[in-house]
């Protein structure tokens, strides 16, 4: 079956420095998506990404789907405390059953 | 926006007794539904999908007479935790789709003792 691989699984990073975490689907996707969960809560869209070499920007964030599309990332320049959490791509590979298959995240703790 | 009403929040039980989860869309209908199970500091584990008026479609490895799924209207589903044992402990989350992108619960935290 499909299987989203995400590394790195930590990263402890200083504030102000930034981030990047990266996902890779073992089939191409029809699209892929970012969540974000926060210590104790529940995942929350950040964003979708759709067309092949897609790039997206959020404020510090910035979300890139490959060409390919099976390979995906996110980056957040300038990390504040406020970014910390468990970041999840998760890979949709299209069809009738909408269902995702999740990264095993990155967990982001952020030094003040 | 989508939202999606998941209660209750938390629950501890007996061993042996069974729990019940809602999951309701409030704003939107949702005819497909999906049941999430989360380990600590691990990823989301599809459990099933929730079809409005017909049968869950559970993930293998997943007992479906355990979790049992009903999607009795199209904004609401429920999971029940039957003869719930310790092991059955761990964080449940339903998601739905209105949509882009998917909206969660919050997240129901079962305690098994």
């Amino acid at each position: 079956g499909q299987q989203v691989m995400q590394i790195p699984q930590y990263q402890h990073v200083q504030e102000g420095e930034d981030f990047t975490t990266y996902c890779n689907s073992s089939t191409t996707l029809s699209n892929i998506q970012w969540y974000k969960q926060r210590p104790g809560g529940h995942p929350v869209f950040l964003i979708q990404l759709v067309k092949s070499g897609e790039v997206k920007k959020q404020k510090r964030l910035t979300f890139q789907f490959g060409e390919a599309k099976k390979n995906s990332s996110l980056h957040i320049t300038a990390t504040q405390t406020t970014d910390v959490g468990t970041y999840f791509c998760a890979g949709d590979s299209g069809g009738s059953n909408y269902k995702l298959t999740f990264g095993k995240g990155t967990l982001l703790t952020v030094n003040p | 926006g989508a939202v999606v009403s998941q209660h209750p929040s938390r629950v501890i039980c007996k061993s042996g007794t069974s729990v019940k989860i809602e999951c309701r869309s409030l704003d939107f209908q949702a005819t497909t539904m999906f049941w999430y199970r989360q380990f600590p500091k691990k990823s989301l584990m599809l459990m099933a999908t929730s079809n409005e008026g017909s049968k869950a479609t559970y993930e293998q490895g997943v007992e479906k007479d355990k979790f049992l799924i009903n999607h009795a209207s199209l904004t609401l589903s429920t999971l029940t935790v039957t003869s719930a044992h310790p092991e059955d402990s761990s964080f449940y989350i339903c998601s739905a789709s209105k949509s882009r992108g998917y909206t969660f619960g919050s997240g129901t935290r079962l305690t098994v003792v």
